[in-house]
């Protein structure tokens, strides 16, 4: 089973910034938090990942609490393509034998961003 | 583009068929990835493969048989499959040394069996 929770759907306007909740308050001390997107009929696509300090890049920001056990990821201008499911995985960073371990996908939240 | 192909894109066969789907990367990744998609259900992991070695098999059945001859390219083997196996079949790769170990998918095969 997946180890986070997220809500099933969002809605967003277009131009606004998307703030996707996650909940993993059973995380481990070793566990980062990542995010994928996958749009309609495609293949997963990676967006960001962090293990407690907040993380930006050119598609997004994470934010994680102080105590780890939720997130949220930050579109800051959504835009009609960044129509998607969500997931937030958590999962430990890898090194040895742990370096293919797959990832869970649970449901994921589907945001759709309307103009 | 991603970096990970995947042929063919769709596939329809029948029940007594046998297929092969493909998946290439060029990322130099040692670890590659097989997941399945079925219609309004979460991907569930296949197999994955470190360093062309098998590392996981999730309980797959034997009508799927996955083959890995380097750490670039990864196959998987379809025979006598069912209609309930039609599904989007994705790939993905990784690193297997460092922090991140982000996966690349590919754009995946919609098989249909019928």
């Amino acid at each position: 089973d997946a180890k986070t929770t997220q809500p099933p759907s969002m809605d967003c306007a277009e131009g606004r910034a998307a703030n996707l909740p996650c909940n993993h308050s059973t995380i481990s001390g070793n566990e980062y938090v990542y995010w994928y997107r996958q749009i309609h009929s495609q293949g997963p696509q990676y967006i960001i990942h962090g293990l407690k300090n907040n993380e930006t890049n050119e598609m997004a920001s994470l934010i994680i609490t102080e105590d780890r056990k939720s997130s949220t990821l930050i579109l800051p201008h959504a835009t009609l393509r960044d129509t998607a499911v969500y997931y937030c995985i958590v999962r430990v960073a890898g090194g040895g034998n742990q370096a293919g371990t797959a990832l869970i996908f649970g449901k994921g939240t589907t945001l759709s961003v309307s103009s | 583009e991603t970096g990970v192909t995947q042929t063919p894109r769709h596939l329809v066969m029948g029940m007594t068929n046998k297929k092969s789907l493909k998946c290439e990367q060029h990322l130099g990744h040692n670890a590659m990835y097989w997941y399945k998609q079925s219609a309004k259900k979460p991907l569930e992991l296949m197999f994955v493969y470190n360093f062309k070695e098998q590392t996981e098999n999730n309980s797959v059945p034997s009508r799927f048989s996955p083959e890995c001859p380097n750490s670039s390219h990864l196959f998987l083997h379809l025979h006598t499959l069912q209609p309930e196996d039609s599904a989007l079949y994705l790939c993905a790769s990784s690193h297997t040394a460092g922090v991140s170990y982000e996966q690349y998918f590919g754009p995946g095969t919609r098989l249909t069996v019928t």
